[in-house]
């Protein structure tokens, strides 16, 4: 009974370099969400998927790219990070007519 | 476009006392509420929602929340906190448009003193 699982836990990067951040979920929900946290800012919506192949953009997608192959998986790729994407990333699912997500533990990502 | 305010960056509340955490939203029509809480080091769990219906709603490990549409606000109590209440608070408000989309406010970090 996993529930949401993101893969990694924390990352290192130089500024410059990519990266994709894995998020997987065992629940068949039909929506995915990638969030950054942020403090004081709450957490801030990038990319979101309602389905299988679609892909859409939240508030702050700027410098990110997502994919959603399967639905059980939602990548969120950062292809030349930069030290303002220094973040703790979470990933969400939910049902469609449900709300609750269920969330992740997240990924802490520190850009240098 | 919705918008979440939390007034309350932090609270220091003693342990056994009551607590109460502010929540103020912007959104035009009837909107989807929540309150989740975080844990360090942890993800967000949902403690409470608001849909419809009776404005007073009950969630988990105690608490309670009530909508008050007069004043845009969606305030979340507890009667008597206990040392595991220590984490961070966040209230959402969802706008029911297609794909769920939560909108945060920026979270109120609460402190239990022995």
């Amino acid at each position: 009974n996993a529930g949401v699982t993101q893969t990694p836990k924390f990352r290192v990067l130089k500024t410059g370099q990519s990266m994709t951040l894995l998020c997987a979920q065992d629940m068949n929900h039909e929506y995915m969400y990638w969030y950054r946290q942020d403090p004081g800012m709450g957490l801030r919506l990038i990319h979101y998927s309602v389905g299988e192949g679609t892909t859409a953009k939240g508030e702050v997608p700027d410098g990110y790219n997502v994919s959603r192959l399967k639905k059980q998986n939602f990548l969120l790729g950062l292809e030349s990070a930069a030290p303002s994407q220094t973040s703790v990333y979470f990933c969400a699912s939910s049902l469609p007519d449900a709300y609750g997500y269920t969330f992740g533990s997240g990924t802490r990502l520190t850009v240098v | 476009a919705q918008s979440v305010t939390q007034p309350d960056i932090h609270i220091t509340v003693s342990e056994g006392a009551s607590l109460e955490l502010r929540c103020n939203y912007s959104y035009g029509a009837t909107p989807y509420l929540f309150w989740y809480v975080q844990s360090p080091g942890q993800g967000l769990q949902l403690l409470l929602k608001y849909f419809s219906g009776d404005t007073l709603v009950q969630g988990i490990k105690g608490f309670e929340a009530e909508f008050k549409r007069s004043q845009s606000s969606f305030n979340l109590r507890k009667p008597s906190v206990h040392w595991s209440d220590a984490a961070e608070y966040f209230c959402a408000v969802g706008a029911g448009a297609a794909g769920n989309k939560l909108t945060f406010g920026g979270g109120t970090r609460v402190l239990v003193k022995p």
